[in-house]
């Protein structure tokens, strides 16, 4: 089946640090790569995307590049503010069907004044 | 548009009863996941609904079961609890075969407590 590995937390950041999350997968197939945001005490966000190699997806200052060669997908910021605290996962939605996505246990990022 | 709705937000059962869990999808989406996420852990896949039909399903035994309404809200069933099933559950829903370019989008899930 379809698995995620994403580098081990907690990351520990002053704000406007330079913010990179590894994360690799294997999947059947041609899947989706998205990444999800998880604040404390709630559900998961949809932060970014991309359906196909080389694409690179980006939100609220927040990129990844598809990179289909090396099945990684990871997460960059360039200046990481305290409200970006959260965890985050890296989960390919497998190709065919519903596209079910595979989480990974996430990365936990602590950004300090 | 509404979001995903789930409700209650936090349930406390003893072990060996039956919990349903509810779920409202965004307006649009008529396919809908339920997740288990124990604490520090990712959400593990549990099944999911689309047009009233199971389509997918997870590693989880049978006690764990759900039903999907024709205006596409869903519920999870959970009998004979155990202590392991103390998790929060999500719900996520997207919109027919977009999975792949839409995402899914979630609630902000049910927190259950087994003692």
């Amino acid at each position: 089946g379809d698995s995620v590995t994403q580098m081990e937390g907690p990351v520990t950041l002053s704000e406007e640090a330079f913010l990179t999350i590894n994360c690799t997968y294997t999947a059947t197939g041609y899947p989706s790569l998205f990444w999800y945001v998880q604040y404390p005490g709630e559900g998961l966000q949809l932060l970014l995307k991309a359906t196909k190699a080389d694409d690179k997806g980006s939100n609220k200052g927040f990129e990844a590049t598809y990179r289909k060669e090396t099945t990684s997908f990871h997460l960059e910021k360039g200046s990481v503010q305290v409200s970006d605290s959260a965890v985050y996962f890296c989960a390919p939605h497998a190709s065919g069907g519903s596209y079910i996505p595979t989480f990974g246990r996430g990365t936990s990022l602590i950004v300090h004044p | 548009e509404t979001g995903v709705t789930q409700s209650p937000t936090h349930l406390i059962k003893t072990r060996g009863q039956q919990v349903t869990l509810r779920c409202s999808s965004q307006s649009g989406h008529n396919t809908v996941s339920w997740y288990q996420q124990a604490l520090g852990q990712g959400p593990q896949f549990i099944f999911q609904y689309y047009r009233e039909e199971e389509n997918g399903r997870g590693n989880f035994p049978p006690r764990f079961s759900g039903l999907q309404f024709p205006n596409y809200s869903s519920e999870l069933n959970v009998n004979a609890l155990e202590l392991d099933d103390s998790a929060l559950y999500l719900c996520a829903s997207s919109p027919s075969g977009q999975g792949a370019n839409y995402g899914y989008t979630f609630g902000s899930g049910t927190r259950l407590t087994v003692v």
